[in-house]
């Protein structure tokens, strides 16, 4: 069975960064790209970024490219996300999300609240 | 960045057919863009109802469909149930990166 867990709750200042972790199990984790989404409150889902865990291979948002970085430990089966410069528009859920036997984007991660506040 | 768009609100009857479209800033839509449908309810992470333009997921209810439609990709529900009021979210592929369109929400009333 598949499973992403992610890490728990986070707090932030504004300025500071996040790195937000993705730990995978049930499949062999070089084989699938893992991708990062965000929502803020209210608002729209978005993309941010995805890993190739075969060839570290990355590509990112242009919305975030610059301030966003996604990495991989293969032995700890474990994606990471670190933003950077945070800002109260930061404040968000963050997701990782893995391909299944349907698509890119079949397996979730619980979500992780990142608040980012003064 | 591309801009992908999506009707922001609409209102299905129960047991009635509604079509959700996607379009991108780009041109017309086609099937090397790889469209996703999710939906999404309160509280809850998004889930994948239709990869690549047309594939049902396994726990994808019959009632649902992906098709290209007029330079658009289109999200079909046919017979639609009170608990298919949602928000609903199509993604797209633009050379390895993906964009999310603003989301539909789906009343049905």
């Amino acid at each position: 069975q598949v499973q992403l867990v992610q890490s728990g709750a986070e707090v932030k200042r504004p300025g500071a960064s996040v790195k937000v972790s993705c730990q995978a199990s049930g499949y062999i984790f070089t084989t699938h790209s893992i991708h990062w989404v965000r929502q803020a409150p209210g608002q729209r889902v978005e993309w941010m970024g995805r890993l190739n865990p075969v060839n570290d291979n990355t590509q990112y948002s242009q919305k975030f490219q610059g301030r966003v970085t996604i990495t991989r430990t293969t032995s700890a089966s474990t994606a990471y996300m670190e933003l950077s410069s945070l800002t109260s528009e930061d404040t968000a859920m963050y997701y990782c999300a893995t391909r299944g036997d349907y698509g890119d984007f079949d397996y979730w991660g619980q979500g992780t609240l990142v608040t980012v506040s003064s | 960045q591309a801009v992908v768009t999506q009707e922001p609100s609409l209102t299905v009857s129960p047991g009635g057919a509604v079509t959700l479209t996607c379009g991108s800033s780009t041109g017309p839509v086609t099937s090397g863009h790889y469209p996703y449908w999710f939906q999404q309810k309160p509280g809850q992470a998004p889930r994948t109802l239709i990869s690549d333009t047309t594939n049902k997921q396994s726990w994808t209810p019959a009632r649902f469909s992906g098709s290209l439609l007029g330079g658009k990709a289109a999200l079909t529900l046919s017979g639609a149930q009170p608990e298919d009021e949602a928000e609903y979210y199509c993604l797209l592929y633009y050379s390895g990166a993906r964009v999310f369109g603003g989301g539909t929400k789906l009343t049905v009333l």
